[in-house]
């Protein structure tokens, strides 16, 4: 079964901290995702990466930046971080090269920005 | 502009009853089709996917795809109070370096009363 593992469940900054959300997976997957979650706003994407050190903007990247160093991880930095940015942050990933892959996602971390 | 659109919701039916969700995308060329299950709090998890024209089941689940009218539908036979939760409809619109993106509805909440 495909794992995806995000650092914490729970999370919560002050107004101008610089934060790390970490994703980890084993399946060997190209592609690897962030989204955001908002009420009523549906998943928007913010950053993904097809490969190490590869990266291509999302809908939604400004105010945060992406690292891809090993295949397996992928994090999400807020460099500074606002209460705007108080949401339900998904990973997710996928095979590149197979058009029937799905996305598999983590459990989440819910970010609160004080 | 690549979109995915859903019944806008919220959709409430008996138990027993049959429910159903419609989707609509904007990629004619798109082969790939997938309808996730959120609960609550919870991350998207996949229930359905479908590659080909016509209909694909799956337990109480039938999953119908047209490409000529570029539409995609889940119907859930005997409803349960359970199957609460929104429904995602994914549809893989990736080309080039986002090769492998799926592009996402921003859902409809089913809910199903005893």
């Amino acid at each position: 079964d495909v794992k995806v593992t995000q650092s914490s469940r729970y999370l919560v900054k002050r107004t101008g901290e610089k934060v790390f959300l970490e994703c980890v997976q084993d399946m060997d997957h190209e592609n690897m995702f962030w989204y955001r979650q908002d009420p009523g706003l549906g998943l928007r994407l913010i950053y993904f990466s097809y490969d190490v050190k590869m990266k291509e903007k999302g809908d939604i990247p400004e105010g945060y930046s992406v690292s891809r160093e090993k295949k397996e991880r992928f994090s999400l930095i807020l460099e500074s971080a606002s209460t705007n940015q108080t949401s339900m942050y998904l990973c997710a990933s996928s095979f590149r090269f197979r058009g029937d892959s799905p996305l598999h996602f983590g459990n989440g971390t819910r970010l609160t920005v004080t | 502009q690549k979109e995915v659109e859903q019944n806008s919701g919220p959709l409430s039916v008996p138990e027993g009853a049959i429910a159903s969700l419609n989707c609509t995308y904007s990629d004619r060329v798109s082969q790939s089709f997938f309808w996730y299950r959120q609960y609550s709090g919870k991350s998207p998890e996949l229930i359905m996917s479908i590659y080909s024209n016509g209909d694909k089941e799956d337990g109480r689940f039938t999953a119908q795809l047209n490409k000529a009218s570029q539409y995609v539908s889940l119907l859930i036979r005997d409803s349960q109070p359970s199957d609460s939760a929104t429904y995602l409809c994914a549809v893989n619109m990736g080309r080039g370096s986002t090769l492998g993106r799926l592009y996402f509805g921003r859902g409809t909440q089913l809910t199903v009363w005893p």
